[in-house]
């Protein structure tokens, strides 16, 4: 098991251009998150599945992303006619019930940088 | 509404012990989180605390008090490479939800 991973790592587009981000969660983690970071900010949630079915979407997640998670394992996160302010590090996370223990304790990717010009 | 706060930063010495704060007023609560972060890598998991009191794990400790909306990060034997930011997490629906993270508290350990 290699954790979560996430690709490609790094990603410059041009203002108004579609992106895609892959995820792949840690095997057998039937959850998976979406998170957008800033420089000098905390993760901001986006979005959640749970298997294939995406159980919350921040109101963050405007009309440009979607995400989707076809059979429960990795998931795509797309952004649409992309803007200078979607410039940021794109984290997913993957958790399982297995972590019980632990709070179900969230595991996060290494992220994948936009930076749109 | 959610509020989720840390101090921005935070400097300290080496072999130093430091305790990092968060306050949290959230409609639900289900779980503390501190997370550890480095420059441009992704977080990584220290502690969780559900329950008021301290938990230990090697230099490194959590406390909760839930009726305070309280919990601090406590840093012992500090080391160079504990430069770091320090994510506070909250979880507040069921088991498996999303958390919500404070902005972070950069600290800054020198020798």
């Amino acid at each position: 098991d290699t954790g979560v991973s996430q690709n490609p790592r790094h990603k410059i587009t041009k203002r108004g251009q579609n992106v895609t981000f892959r995820c792949d969660p840690i095997s057998e983690h039937n959850r998976l998150y979406w998170y957008r970071q800033t420089l000098g900010q905390g993760p901001e949630f986006l979005t959640y599945f749970q298997n294939e079915a995406q159980l919350e979407k921040s109101r963050l997640l405007s009309d440009r992303f979607s995400a989707e998670r076809p059979k429960g394992s990795f998931s795509t996160l797309e952004i649409q006619r992309t803007e200078q302010g979607d410039s940021a590090m794109y984290l997913c996370a993957s958790s399982g019930y297995r972590d019980k223990g632990i709070g179900n304790t969230i595991y996060f990717g290494e992220g994948s940088w936009l930076t749109v010009v | 509404g959610q509020n989720i706060d840390q101090p921005t930063e935070m400097t300290a010495t080496e072999g130093a012990i430091v305790q990092i704060n968060c306050t949290y007023q959230t409609s639900g609560f289900n779980g503390l989180f501190w997370y550890q972060q480095h420059a441009g890598e992704a977080p990584t998991f220290l502690s969780y605390n559900v329950l008021d009191g301290l938990e230990e794990k090697g230099r490194f400790s959590s406390f909760l008090s839930r009726s305070k909306g309280y919990s601090y990060l406590l840093l012992k034997e500090l080391q160079m490479k504990d430069s770091a930011s320090y994510l506070c997490a909250v979880r507040e629906g069921q088991a498996g939800t999303a958390l919500i993270f404070g902005k972070g508290t950069t600290l800054s350990v020198s020798s």
